[in-house]
């Protein structure tokens, strides 16, 4: 049973600060992660993927990804209110998604003026 | 760019009643996933086509079907609607065999079922 663990929140942040976004996730065999960001009552919308062991950088985001300690992150630098939904973190197997995505249940972050 | 274009985008059924809903991927994609997401839960894997075939099955009722067409449409037939069927439907589409294969969602239908 493959399963991404999100603490739910609400994260709450004040702007201009760090936004640190954290994910667990228990089968060995998941090799692609990703970051979904979901506003309410729309569709995911995808923000960062991440394959390898270290960082990914993309403008104000960064993602992390440590397999050994299967755990996958998303910072969020100078964090604006625009910011604020709900991030879904994502695993799947490389090579395609034979079931899909396996999702956490997302965390609600608020980014507080 | 083109994206993933769902229909309807509001769906209003009573008990009882069928809905179908309707997907297209984005060009050049061959693969199709449809999820499922209540009110605040995470979205729920109900089936995926690849190639106009069924790949995977998830968490779909036996009264739910679906198909993916020679133009890699899919439809999400719902027969024997019930209340706890109201939620926002997505469709989903990628390049499958990618190593990096990323999915696309669409803005997805929100079916109410009263």
């Amino acid at each position: 049973q493959k399963e991404v663990e999100q603490n739910s929140g609400p994260l709450s942040v004040p702007e201009g600060a760090i936004a640190s976004l954290n994910c667990t996730y228990s089968d060995r065999g998941s090799q692609s992660f990703f970051w979904y960001r979901q506003y309410s009552g729309k569709s995911p919308e995808l923000i960062m993927f991440i394959y390898s062991n270290g960082d990914k950088e993309d403008g104000r985001f960064t993602a992390q990804l440590n397999k050994a300690s299967q755990y996958v992150s998303l910072l969020i630098r100078d964090s604006q209110p625009s910011d604020s939904a709900t991030y879904l973190c994502a695993a799947t197997y490389s090579g395609g998604g034979a079931d899909g995505l396996t999702f956490g249940k997302g965390t609600h972050l608020i980014i507080q003026p | 760019a083109a994206g993933v274009i769902q229909s309807p985008r509001h769906l209003i059924k009573e008990k009882r009643e069928t809905a179908t809903l309707k997907c297209y991927p984005i060009p050049r994609h061959d693969t199709v996933y449809w999820y499922q997401q209540g009110p605040g839960q995470d979205p729920q894997f109900l089936i995926s086509f690849y190639e106009k075939m069924q790949s995977d099955k998830g968490s779909i009722p036996d009264r739910f079907s679906a198909q993916q067409f020679s133009d890699y449409h899919s439809e999400l037939n719902m027969s024997s609607l019930e209340l706890g069927d109201s939620a926002l439907y997505f469709c989903a589409s990628s390049q499958r065999g990618q190593w990096n294969e990323k999915l696309f969602f669409g803005s997805g239908t929100q079916l109410s079922v009263l």
